[in-house]
């Protein structure tokens, strides 16, 4: 089945600082998107992707859509410790008909002040 | 800004119960689906449901679980007899519709401990 390779699995950075994190699969998805989720809530939608090679931005976060449409990555400037939380990749499987996003495990971000 | 509303936040019951999970998805929106996390691990997809019936299902969305619009606004998850591996964070979610349907919005979820 599809499945989707995040990494890395978790960052512990410096506030100020940049952080990339990426997903990979072995399976050709339709759409990217990113989340973000923090303890005890549902997951925020952050950017879609929808082209492949697309580049998104949103304030400090922007996430490119790959050119095989196998992989995306997400990467946060100048990091606050509000960056704080769990980063999941989602993907839209391109077999025809599916709706369900599959999601990846998360890359789990701390920011030290 | 619009956002989906689940209720209860936190729900305990005892293996063999029956349990139902509500959600009100965003207004305007006719795709609704069921996701589940447990503890630690990633989001997983059950089931979505549009026109009045199930789109799509997973291998996890057996027998035991159940999908209900009963009105304009609701959108219901049915455990019918609750394991202790059901014990989860259970997620709606709603999209507008073809062509941004990938764009899911989540609500914050029902935590389901089956003790």
């Amino acid at each position: 089945g599809q499945q989707l390779n995040q990494s890395p699995q978790s960052m512990f950075i410096q506030e100020g600082e940049d952080v990339s994190m990426n997903c990979t699969s072995s399976s050709i998805f339709n759409t990217w998107l990113w989340y973000k989720q923090e303890p005890g809530e549902g997951p925020v939608l952050l950017i879609a992707l929808y082209k492949a090679g697309e580049l998104t931005s949103n304030g400090r976060l922007t996430a490119q859509f790959g050119i095989t449409r196998k992989d995306s990555f997400l990467n946060i400037s100048a990091s606050i410790p509000s960056d704080v939380g769990i980063y999941f990749c989602a993907g839209h499987p391109s077999q025809g008909g599916s709706e369900k996003l599959v999601f990846g495990k998360g890359t789990k971000l701390t920011v030290n002040p | 800004e619009p956002e989906v509303t689940q209720t209860p936040s936190h729900q305990v019951t005892q293996m063999g119960q029956e349990v139902i999970l509500r959600c009100v998805p965003i207004s305007n929106h006719l795709y609704f689906y069921w996701y589940r996390q447990i503890l630690g691990q990633k989001v997983e997809f059950l089931v979505s449901f549009y026109n009045n019936e199930i789109s799509e299902k997973s291998e996890i969305f057996d027998d035991q679980f159940s999908v209900e619009r009963p009105d304009g606004s609701n959108f219901t998850l049915k455990i019918r007899s609750t394991k202790l591996e059901d014990s989860a964070m259970y997620f709606c979610a709603s999209s507008e519709g073809y062509g941004t349907s990938y764009e899911q919005y989540f609500g914050p979820g029902t935590r389901l401990t089956v003790t």
